[in-house]
This record gives structure tokens, C-alpha cells and sequence, in this order.
């Protein structure tokens, strides 16, 4: 099975804080994304990566950043948490050049900054 | 920029009818893909059903099948005789080809309520 690993389930941090969500897949796929999910407002995409050390803005990049060095590991990085930023970040990956296929969703993680 | 629309925030339905949730997109290219995934409770997105631009028929998995209609640029989830585990969000997706467009953009989704 497809299996798609986000390391932290929920974090509470504070504002400031250096935050880092690392999301990892085992099944050699190209493109890799991370969301943000929030009530009444879906899946915003924050950044997007189809292949090592290339990245790409979404639609809300502000306050964020991601780092691809391998293929199977995907990082996205608050580099100083604010409140809102308390969220809900799925990470997601597919193979190909083109998102024909079905995304595989990690279990998200939860995170709230005091 | 490509846009997604779920109008209904929530609905309701009855166990064992058939329920239509609404999506509709924009965009201007000829060449895209359509999905529909499903979240429970518990969290987990769950892929139900993928339409591309192309296709002539009606995508169909099991329960579920998509109401393509490109004219109109909409692509309707229809779930037939509805379960109590078909209560849900649930949101539609597009996807786009070419270069710099490896995205999927969703909708703000549906919430779905199954009644005994």
C-alpha cells in the first residue's frame, strides 16, 4: 500500500517558533504537496514540488517555506509560527507529470501556535 | 487562475436515496481532470472518482458517478442509494496539465449528512 507519513499529528507552538512539518512517501512519486485545511474554506495549496529541489508557490505561500532534497521527503517550514497559522497542513503525493492519478493523503498534522 | 465551486455548504439526505452534490470550475484550458474525494470524520481523504476533460462518458466507480458536463463547466458527484457512511465532507477537485501546473485545487467542499 501507498503509504504517505506525516511525522507530527498535532504540535502546539508558540508564536515565533521555528516550525518544521516533514512529510515522507515510499512509493517513488514525483510531485508532492502540502495543504492547509480549515473549516469552510477547503484545501488551500501552500507549496507544490514535482521533482527533487524544485518547488513551487500555491495559492497561499505567505509565511512558508518547503525544502525537497530527496525524492521521498517533502518539508514545509513556518519560519516564525503566527496564530494564524493554527491549521490543519495535509501533505499529499502522486506519480507523473500530470495529476491524472489519485492523490495519496497523509493523516494530517494539527497544528496550534499560542 | 483556475476556481472550483461547491455552493452547498451542507445537505441533507435521506438512507437509500440518491443525493447530487454541485461543483463547478473555471478555467481556460482544454486539458484537465476532475475529482471527487472524501473526508469522514476520522479525517482521512478519500478518492472516490476521477473524470478527464476528454473522456465521453460519464466517470462511474460503484456508488458513485460524475455528471459531466463541460459546457456548463460542471462536475456534479451523484451518489446513488446512500448509506449512513456516506455521511461526509466531500470536495471536488481539478487538476491541469503543462508546465508549472502540477496542482490540484479543491473546492471548499460539501458537507453531507446521511438520515436513518
Amino acid at each position: 500500500d501507498v503509504k504517505v507519513t506525516q511525522s507530527s499529528r498535532y504540535l502546539v507552538k508558540r508564536t515565533g517558533e521555528k516550525v518544521f512539518l516533514e512529510c515522507v512517501q515510499d512509493m517513488d512519486h514525483e510531485n508532492m504537496f502540502w495543504y492547509r485545511q480549515d473549516p469552510g474554506l477547503g484545501l488551500r495549496l501552500i507549496y507544490f514540488s514535482y521533482d527533487v529541489k524544485m518547488k513551487e508557490k500555491g495559492d497561499i505561500p505567505e509565511g512558508y517555506s518547503v525544502s525537497r532534497e530527496k525524492k521521498e521527503r517533502f518539508s514545509l517550514i513556518l519560519e516564525s509560527a503566527s496564530t494564524n497559522q493554527t491549521s490543519m497542513y495535509l501533505c499529499a503525493s502522486v506519480a507523473g507529470e500530470w495529476v491524472t492519478g489519485e492523490l495519496f493523503f497523509g493523516e494530517g498534522s494539527r497544528l496550534t501556535v499560542l | 487562475a483556475q476556481k472550483i465551486t461547491q455552493t452547498q455548504p451542507g445537505m441533507f439526505v435521506q438512507e437509500k436515496e440518491a443525493v447530487t452534490l454541485d461543483c463547478t470550475y473555471d478555467t481556460s484550458d482544454q486539458s484537465y481532470g476532475l475529482f471527487w474525494y472524501k473526508q469522514p470524520s476520522s479525517g482521512e481523504m478519500i478518492f472516490l472518482i476521477y473524470q478527464g476533460s476528454y473522456d465521453e462518458q460519464n466517470a462511474t466507480e460503484g456508488r458513485y458517478s460524475l455528471n459531466f458536463q463541460k459546457a456548463r463547466k460542471s462536475a456534479n458527484l451523484v451518489i446513488s442509494a446512500s448509506q449512513l457512511g456516506d455521511s461526509a465532507m466531500y470536495f471536488c477537485a481539478m487538476s491541469l496539465s503543462g508546465a508549472g501546473s502540477y496542482q490540484l485545487t479543491f473546492g471548499k467542499g460539501t458537507k453531507l449528512s446521511v438520515i436513518p
